[in-house]
């Protein structure tokens, strides 16, 4: 198994540009989770997923940000327009329906200058 | 308000012995679970160790032990025999579910560094 894939690793983009984050879940993994972490606010939960449907995007910060899942196996976080608040470790992670256990991808690295 | 309180930013720990990690949780719900998660310098999260709240017994994995103690909200990570590898941030996390939420919280880490 490949473990929850997220692409790219590292991002760098100019203020206003739009950004795109990219995440494979671990196959057959019904819940998917967006994550951000910051020094100053540690790990936030953005949004969730169930089964392909948003569940809880209370965490988004703003209309800036959205993200979908159009099948159960990719996920999408955009940050539209970027700001250089913005720059922070963005986590994807996925959970099996049996299983506790949430597994974290590598992360995406984004600085936004 | 906070619902997951590490209260050591840093702890300091010689190779070899143990060290306790704390965390403190606040739910009112009954069904609840509590993680450790391990985060390296390279950045992945790591998970460690898992405390359903009807579990009867205190988790255990390897060289991890979790100290749970319902009544006072606690779920302390002992690691026992520390290595020089396991310098790293700790994080402890609650998963909440209820009739409509199903997330994991996280508290704001412990930074542990083992010397020799």
């Amino acid at each position: 198994d490949a473990g929850v894939i997220q692409s790219p690793r590292h991002e760098v983009t100019e203020m206003g540009q739009e950004v795109t984050l990219r995440c494979k879940p671990i196959s057959g993994h019904d819940y998917l989770f967006w994550y951000r972490q910051t020094m100053m606010r540690g790990l936030e939960l953005l949004i969730y997923f169930n089964n392909n449907v948003p569940i809880d995007d209370s965490g988004m910060p703003e209309d800036r940000f959205s993200a979908k899942m159009p099948n159960a196996s990719f996920s999408t976080l955009k940050i539209q327009p970027s700001e250089p608040r913005d720059s922070a470790v963005y986590f994807c992670a996925s959970r099996d329906p049996g299983n506790e256990k949430l597994f974290f991808g590598s992360g995406t690295q984004l600085s936004v200058l | 308000a906070q619902k997951i309180t590490q209260t050591q930013p840093g702890m300091f720990v010689q190779e070899k012995e143990a060290v306790t990690l704390d965390c403190t949780y606040d739910t009112s719900d009954p069904s609840y679970g509590l993680f450790w998660y391990k985060q390296p310098s390279s950045g992945e999260m790591i998970f460690l160790i898992y405390q359903g709240s009807y579990d009867q017994q205190n988790a255990t994995e390897g060289r991890y032990s979790l100290n749970f103690q319902k009544a006072r909200k606690s779920a302390n990570l002992v690691i026992s025999a520390s290595q020089l590898g396991d310098s790293a941030m700790y994080f402890c996390a609650m998963r909440e579910k209820g009739y409509n939420t199903d997330k994991l919280i996280f508290g704001t880490g412990t930074r542990l560094q083992v010397f020799p």
